[in-house]
């Protein structure tokens, strides 16, 4: 069945060191692909998204990822965590225009001081 | 932009109780609809695709006499829970598909989702 895999339930890092959160999809046909973050008891929020063009792409809050067809990736990173970074993290794809997002399990990001 | 209201966003009963959840396209005609169950820690579970006029999609696995599906307006869907047990506790959240030419940013829109607690 087709899915999306998060590498990592729980990451991590330093404040002002890089964030690497790990989403690879099982498609031969590269879906859209989205990131979300939630805070606790919240809904989700867009951080960005591929769907055609230029394979890096930007979000919000510093936020980037890259589309890696080659490798099935489509890992988002954060130059410096910050500590309103900690949240939890959503990859998510739709492979049919029009169909329900599929979400990853989600990996929650800690930032300590 | 594009807002979905959810409401209530918590909600405590006791077992046995049907609750309803609701599910609001503020500015936009929201023609499908979706509903997730979260628990905690863990991911958004698609329930199942509820579109205007017609009788929901439900996902394998997920009991439709249970999670009655309504989406009888173009800007509400409802979700009632019916004789709820404490294993129905649980974060649920409704998207409304967006809009073509609407919000092209994002496929769907969320709710704040609502949180069920069944003593």
């Amino acid at each position: 069945a087709q899915s999306v895999t998060q590498l990592g339930s729980h990451v991590s890092v330093s404040e002002g060191a890089l964030v690497l959160l790990r989403c690879n999809y099982s498609s031969s046909v590269p879906p859209y692909l989205f990131w979300y973050v939630q805070y606790p008891n919240q809904g989700l929020q867009l951080l960005l998204k591929y769907t055609t063009g230029a394979t890096l792409v930007k979000g919000i809050n510093g936020f980037e990822a890259e589309f890696k067809k080659s490798e099935t990736s489509f890992h988002l990173t954060k130059p410096s965590a910050h500590m309103s970074d900690a949240a939890e993290y959503f990859c998510a794809v739709i492979y049919q225009a029009g169909t329900a997002l599929i979400f990853g399990k989600g990996t929650t990001l800690s930032v300590s001081s | 932009g594009a807002v979905v209201s959810q409401h209530p966003s918590w909600v405590i009963c006791k077992s046995g109780t049907s609750v309803k959840i609701e599910c609001r396209s503020l500015d936009f005609q929201a023609t499908t609809m979706f509903w997730y169950r979260q628990f905690p820690k863990q991911s958004l579970m698609l329930m199942a695709t509820s579109n205007e006029g017609s009788k929901a999609t439900y996902e394998q696995g997920v009991e439709k006499d249970k999670f009655l599906i309504n989406h009888a307006s173009l800007t509400l869907s409802t979700l009632t829970v019916t004789s709820a047990h404490p294993e129905d506790s649980s974060f649920y959240i409704c998207s409304a598909k967006a809009p073509l030419g609407r919000d092209s940013n994002q496929p769907q829109h969320f709710g704040d989702g609502t949180r069920l607690s069944i003593l």
